[in-house]
């Protein structure tokens, strides 16, 4: 069954205390794994897509990268803007249709 | 400017009612989904569609339906079957056979029964 796990829950920052957000996942073959963004009561953002093993993708202060297990959402230098809930969300070949899977988020919050 | 719409932005139900959440797309993407998000879980697939007049049951479809007469549209209606419907209600859109094969969302419908 494919599945996602994002890990830490929730984060407290400093502003300008660089961190990382886990995202592991099982699937039957690797379509694709994203990053959304969301903040409260809005709709997800997307940030970023990745599709295979050793990519890597930037924008801001935010860098994503993906193993064969896991991906992690780095935060460089955040500021209290960065505050936000992170989503990933996989899509396999296998049992899911090819329909997207999500991780239950990891909720930052950057204090100044 | 291209986006999602989705209306109303509040909705409140009382018990035993069927009430409809619109989603309007104007980007000239094929599939649009809708999920269901609950506090502490991840979305929750509900219902999607590939083509107009064709659609599938997601994970949670028990108590949903949903039409697509038309490209822009997907409406979701929560009927009185639905056991425990408050929640917060996103619709997504996507260009099926681009590369980038990704969803984007629109602001979402909160529901709540009274």
């Amino acid at each position: 069954e494919d599945q996602v796990t994002q890990s830490p829950e929730a984060l407290r920052l400093q502003e300008g205390e660089s961190s990382s957000l886990n995202c592991s996942y099982t699937v039957s073959g690797l379509r694709g794994l994203f990053w959304y963004r969301q903040d409260p009561g809005k709709g997800p953002e997307f940030l970023f897509t990745l599709y295979s093993a050793g990519e890597e993708k930037e924008k801001e202060r935010l860098k994503a990268t993906l193993t064969k297990k896991e991906s992690f959402l780095h935060i460089t230098a955040p500021k209290p803007e960065d505050s936000a809930t992170y989503l990933c969300a996989v899509r396999g070949y296998g049992g899911s249709q090819g329909n997207l899977i999500f991780g239950k988020g990891t909720k930052l919050s950057v204090k100044p | 400017d291209g986006g999602i719409t989705q209306s109303p932005k509040y909705l409140f139900r009382k018990e035993g009612q069927n009430v409809t959440l619109s989603c309007e797309q104007n980007l000239n993407h094929d599939a649009m989904y809708w999920y269901r998000q609950d506090p502490g879980q991840g979305l929750r697939l509900i219902y999607y569609s590939q083509i107009v007049n064709d659609f599938q049951k997601g994970d949670i479809a028990e108590g949903y339906s949903v039409s697509r007469e038309k490209k822009e549209s997907f409406p979701l209606t929560v009927t009185s079957a639905q056991k425990n419907p408050t929640a917060f209600y996103l619709c997504a859109s996507k260009l099926t056979g681009a590369p980038t094969d990704t969803q984007y969302f629109g602001p979402g419908t909160r529901l709540t029964v009274l």
